[in-house]
């Protein structure tokens, strides 16, 4: 079964910067593009961008586009996010999705990331 | 950006009760429209994607209808494990972007 797994929760100062893991499994990794959303607390969900896990091409919402690094490893069938310069507004949980047509249809447990002094 | 409105907010209901939530996006999305259930602590999980089709594994009591800006996703007979919060999400144009949710809850 399709499965995504991602590293463990993060403590960060504002300033610095977090690298999330997303570990794929059940599925051929280099067919199907992986989003991240992240959902602050008591808010919405926020899609942050895209990677076509086949040939890494990028797609990122403005919003984070100059401080968001999508990667990927095809050998070990992980993508990563990487954000930058953080503030306090960027606590929240940051999930990895398979891509599905645009949805998303298989999600990881989420990853949540604390900024604080 | 395209905005994603839905009502109600909340939406207290009883088990074996008809439910809808419905979902309007700020400018026109053809079917580009899925729903996800999401329960507290969890990961959302895919309902319906172009509008109307039913991700394989969920039960048929769920249904999505609309085009346009207009959507409607309906349960119609809920059942104890549906109380959770509800999210469209529209993939027409880029960035995607989703509701701000529907909780259902236990009248």
């Amino acid at each position: 079964q399709v499965q995504l797994v991602q590293s463990g929760a993060e403590v960060k100062k504002p300033g610095a910067s977090v690298k999330v893991s997303c570990k794929a499994s059940g599925y051929t990794f280099t067919t199907h593009a992986i989003h991240w959303v992240r959902q602050a607390p008591g808010q919405r969900l926020e899609w942050m961008g895209w990677i076509n896990a086949g040939n890494g091409d990028t797609r990122h919402s403005q919003k984070f586009q100059a401080r968001v690094t999508f990667t990927r490893d095809t050998s070990a069938s992980t993508a990563y996010m990487e954000l930058s310069n953080l503030r306090s507004e960027d606590t929240a949980v940051y999930y990895c999705a398979r891509d599905w047509g645009g949805t998303m249809d298989s999600w990881g447990q989420g990853v949540l990331v604390t900024v604080s002094s | 950006d395209i905005q994603m409105t839905q009502s109600p907010s909340t939406l207290s209901a009883s088990v074996g009760d008809r439910v809808s939530i419905t979902c309007r996006a700020s400018q026109t999305i053809s079917h580009w429209l899925a729903w996800y259930q999401q329960k507290p602590g969890k990961a959302p999980k895919l309902l319906i994607y172009k509008a109307s089709s039913l991700e394989s594994g969920v039960p048929s009591r769920f249904s999505g209808s609309g085009s346009g800006t207009e959507f409607t996703l309906t349960i119609s007979s809920l059942q104890p494990d549906d109380f959770a919060t509800y999210y469209c999400q529209q993939y027409n144009s880029y960035p995607w972007t989703f509701g701000q949710g529907t909780k259902v809850e236990i009248k």
